[in-house]
């Protein structure tokens, strides 16, 4: 299967930072997806970018998928945004592949 | 819309114990697939279903079974819990049209003992 390696595995900011999140995978996908878990678990989908690049408010996203990598970018954080951030990709749309996730932390 | 729904929410089964978790969603997606989540790791694959009647293996589909007799049901069957089954589950469905963005259930929490 695609493997999927996210970095940094661990971020602490400080409220008012941006940050970047990587996601690199293995194989060419046709399926990119970010969800964010928050610390109730709940996981919340933000963005469908198999390529090219999308904005929803503070956060954006960009994947390049000739060279199989995908960032994640979060702008002026707050608290509301800490949790873990997984990236999830497939081939044929049915047998996603998730990272281990980056947990971000949003201290006030 | 509920969107996607799990019951139940927490849950306690002896080794050897069978249950089935419940998955539901009102949007009518074709797509439907149950995950597990393990403390620090991301989730895994169990199963999934493209449609009604058609059910395949994921990552990791041992000690489960699945069905899919209508587009709004996707349960899923613990024959015989073992404690490597405990566990986070989470239950998703996706449209197969424009946009394959998934929605996931609140989880099941599983504990096996």
């Amino acid at each position: 299967g695609i493997q999927v390696e996210q970095s940094p595995p661990d971020l602490i900011l400080q409220e008012g930072a941006n940050s970047t999140l990587r996601c690199n995978f293995s194989d060419s996908v046709n399926n990119l997806q970010w969800f964010h878990q928050n610390p109730w678990g709940q996981l919340i989908n933000l963005f469908y970018i198999p390529s090219g690049t999308k904005q929803n408010g503070r956060l954006s996203a960009t994947t390049v998928a000739t060279e199989r990598y995908s960032l994640l970018y979060i702008s002026s954080s707050q608290t509301t945004d800490s949790g873990v951030y997984f990236c999830a990709v497939d081939r044929w749309f049915n047998d996603m592949r998730f990272g281990a996730g980056t947990r971000l932390t949003v201290k006030p | 819309n509920a969107g996607v729904t799990q019951t139940p929410k927490f849950q306690v089964l002896k080794t050897g114990q069978s249950m089935t978790l419940q998955c539901a969603q009102d949007m009518n997606h074709e797509y439907m697939s149950w995950y597990r989540q393990d403390p620090g790791m991301g989730l895994r694959l169990i199963h999934y279903s493209v449609g009604a009647g058609i059910t395949d293996q994921g990552e990791v589909p041992n000690g489960y079974n699945v069905s899919r007799s209508t587009t709004e049901d996707f349960p899923l069957r613990l024959l015989s819990a073992a404690p490597s089954q405990t566990s986070v589950y989470f239950c998703a469905s996706s449209d197969r049209g424009e946009s394959y963005e998934q929605y996931f259930g609140p989880g099941t929490r599983l504990t096996v003992t």
